[in-house]
């Protein structure tokens, strides 16, 4: 099967500018998440949708981030205006209801913004 | 809360020598226990986990104790191999699987 496709796979930005991350995630799941590794730091929880609808959004920053899953299948994750200290790594993953402990998530390779 | 501490790294072996990478944990209830492991340019991994207290997981070689007594799941590996070089992340859930809290991450480098 197809793991979870992000991209872009890079992406470096102004700040002030406005970006948008999508994740695509294994056909079927109904859970997706976002996480980011800041500079070498942990990867933290960012939120997480059942189907599209977000469970949990306590991770997000602030407000110039803005997630969405359409019609339950790809997400998309947009910053703007994006700062300095939006640099990292964001991560998707995605899993089924059922069984999550057991079978993990799935993750992507990871989207690296650079803001300048 | 939940939090997962991580031996800092960067960690630099030769080839075939013994891997122990720390790992220690503080959480509410019972959580589930992780190593993701993630190789140049591509996505984390699942290396292994640990549902309950004295599980060991097991995979290509790499071996974690769920220690609950010590709050501990250190990772380790009897003869490492250059492709081994990876960063690896502890992490650990909740009991539903909700939220994932990992560490800083490990980067291993191993030499010939």
């Amino acid at each position: 099967e197809a793991g979870v496709t992000q991209f872009p796979s890079h992406s470096v930005i102004e700040k002030g500018q406005t970006v948008t991350l999508r994740c695509d995630p294994i056909s079927g799941h109904d859970n997706l998440y976002w996480y980011r590794r800041v500079m070498g730091k942990e990867i933290k929880f960012l939120l997480h949708f059942v189907k599209e609808s977000k469970q949990d959004e306590s991770g997000m920053p602030n407000n110039r981030f803005l997630a969405e899953r359409t019609g339950g299948t790809y997400s998309t994750l947009k910053v703007q205006p994006a700062e300095l200290e939006d640099s990292g790594v964001y991560f998707c993953a995605s899993s089924p209801t059922r069984d999550r402990i057991y079978y993990g998530y799935t993750f992507g390779s990871g989207t690296r913004l650079t803001v300048v | 809360g939940n939090s997962v501490t991580q031996m800092e790294g960067p960690v630099t072996l030769s080839e075939e020598a013994f891997l122990t990478i720390n790992c220690t944990y503080t959480a509410t209830g019972y959580p589930s226990l992780f190593w993701y492991v993630q190789y140049p340019g591509e996505g984390l991994q699942l290396l292994l986990k640990a549902t309950k207290a004295d599980d060991k997981g097991s995979n290509k070689g790499f071996e974690a104790t769920y220690r609950k007594e010590t709050t501990s799941f250190h990772l380790e590996k009897g003869s490492v191999q250059v492709s081994d070089s990876a960063v690896y992340f502890c992490a650990l859930s909740d009991w539903a699987g909700n939220q994932f809290y990992f560490g800083t991450g490990t980067s291993l480098t191993v030499i010939p």
